[in-house]
């Protein structure tokens, strides 16, 4: 079944460092791949998307994504982590053009940039 | 948050009340969505909605109903079939039914006292 999996529930880092947030997909065939953020009791906000074409994916707020098509991940980072950037993180995917039904959200990873 | 817009935000229902949550959207987009978030869980699809007086149920569309009656909105209702509705609540819309990705509403959280 196809399913999107972030392994860590908690990353911290040091503002100003790199961070990088995981997100691994189980699917066959080609996947969409999404990031999201969400804040405290607010919506998730769209950060950025790989459907086709380049694997490396640059999106809001300086956060990027690599799609790995061998390794089937699609990690999230930043060169330079900001405090603001503290927030829940989700990745999810798709495997269809047409459904509606097929989006699979990861179950977050809450991420905590110190000072 | 965009243009779709939940109330209310937070909301108490008694055991055996049913009540309805709003999402309205001004994006103009035909596919629209309401999801379940669960502390420690990724969301899960309720119901959605590809076009106006059509919807589909999601992965855990039990003790919920819906209508979309109109583009912009997609009401959804928790009856008192729902076991544990206590939960945070998100609507979202896409331009259409396919890969585009969903642009989610504030939430609303629903506590059942």
């Amino acid at each position: 079944a196809q399913s999107v999996a972030q392994p860590e529930d908690q990353v911290n880092v040091a503002e100003g460092n790199p961070l990088t947030v995981k997100c691994t997909y189980s699917v066959s065939g080609n996947p969409y791949l999404f990031w999201y953020v969400q804040y405290p009791n607010r919506g998730l906000q769209f950060l950025l998307k790989y459907i086709t074409g380049d694997n490396l994916v640059k999106g809001s707020y300086g956060f990027e994504a690599e799609f790995n098509k061998s390794q089937t991940s699609f990690h999230l980072k930043k060169p330079s982590a900001l405090v603001s950037d503290s927030a829940l993180y989700f990745c999810a995917s798709r495997f269809s053009a047409y459904n509606n039904n097929d989006m699979r959200f990861g179950a977050g990873t809450r991420l905590t940039v110190k000072p | 948050d965009g243009g779709i817009t939940q109330s209310p935000k937070y909301l108490f229902r008694k055991e055996g009340q049913n009540v309805t949550l709003s999402c309205e959207q001004n994006l103009n987009h035909d596919a629209m969505y309401w999801y379940r978030q669960d502390p420690g869980q990724g969301l899960r699809l309720i119901y959605y909605s590809q076009i106006v007086n059509d919807f589909q149920k999601g992965d855990i569309a039990e003790g919920y109903s819906v209508s979309r009656e109109k583009k912009e909105s997609f009401p959804l209702t928790v009856t008192s079939a729902q076991k544990n509705p206590t939960a945070f609540y998100l609507c979202a819309s896409s331009i259409r039914a396919g890969g585009d990705e969903q642009f989610f509403g504030p939430g609303t959280r629903l506590t059942v006292l």
